[in-house]
């Protein structure tokens, strides 16, 4: 079964500040679909970006883009110009192109400091 | 479009009673599934569903059950209520028709069960 590590459990960045989390994952599939999710305090799980595997342009959505390495099996998750909003619990999650599951990380909790 | 619906939002049982989460939606998703939040361990899956009448078993299934008798409709049934059940539970959904697998889930916004 494939799985996600989020090696940072915690992590803090200063306000305007950029911050990468990390993420990494065990798969033997060459097609795949990564995400990651932010969770803040209300516990809504909402989705940050997304990456398709066959894709090698990283994605990006506004303030935040990922670094995709394949071959490393690395997804990290770059915030840039933090706000005080994006404080959360951030994971990380893989989803195979041949079946529906999808499988997490443990999160990692992101504190901004203004 | 109400998207992802998940009642009740809190609970409180006794060891060993029943009680069944309620999950709907409303975008016409085959795949439906539940998980459990536990903190340091992420989401993990317990069932899932890819369609009406189609069920299978996630990561951690044991104590739960469910049913798909309709395409909005996926209740996760606890028939006997034990403290490791305890958890944050959340019900997601998405398309599973080819070319849509990246579709990512939709989640309710979870129910904090917990058992004594």
């Amino acid at each position: 079964a494939q799985t996600v590590t989020q090696s940072q459990p915690e992590m803090s960045v200063q306000e305007a500040e950029t911050v990468t989390l990390s993420c990494t994952y065990d798969t033997s599939e060459s097609d795949y679909y990564l995400f990651w999710y932010k969770q803040p305090p209300s516990r809504q799980m909402i989705l940050v970006i997304r990456q398709e595997a066959y894709k090698q342009q990283n994605a990006t959505e506004n303030r935040f883009s990922v670094n995709f390495q394949k071959a490393a099996k690395s997804f990290s998750l770059k915030i840039s110009d933090s706000q005080l909003g994006d404080a959360a619990m951030y994971f990380c999650a893989y989803r195979s192109a041949y079946g529906n599951d999808m499988r997490f990380g443990a999160g990692t909790r992101l504190t901004v400091k203004p | 479009n109400a998207g992802v619906t998940q009642t009740p939002k809190f609970q409180v049982l006794k060891t060993g009673q029943s009680m069944t989460l309620q999950c709907a939606q409303d975008m016409n998703h085959e795949y439906m599934s539940w998980y459990r939040q536990d903190p340091g361990m992420g989401l993990r899956l317990i069932h899932y569903s890819v369609g009406a009448g189609i069920t299978d078993q996630g990561e951690v299934p044991n104590g739960y059950n469910v049913s798909r008798s309709t395409t909005e409709d996926f209740p996760l049934r606890l028939l006997s209520a034990a403290p490791s059940q305890t958890s944050v539970y959340f019900c997601a959904s998405s398309y599973t028709r080819t070319g849509s697998l990246n579709s990512p889930l939709h989640f309710g916004n979870g129910t904090r069960l917990t058992v004594t």
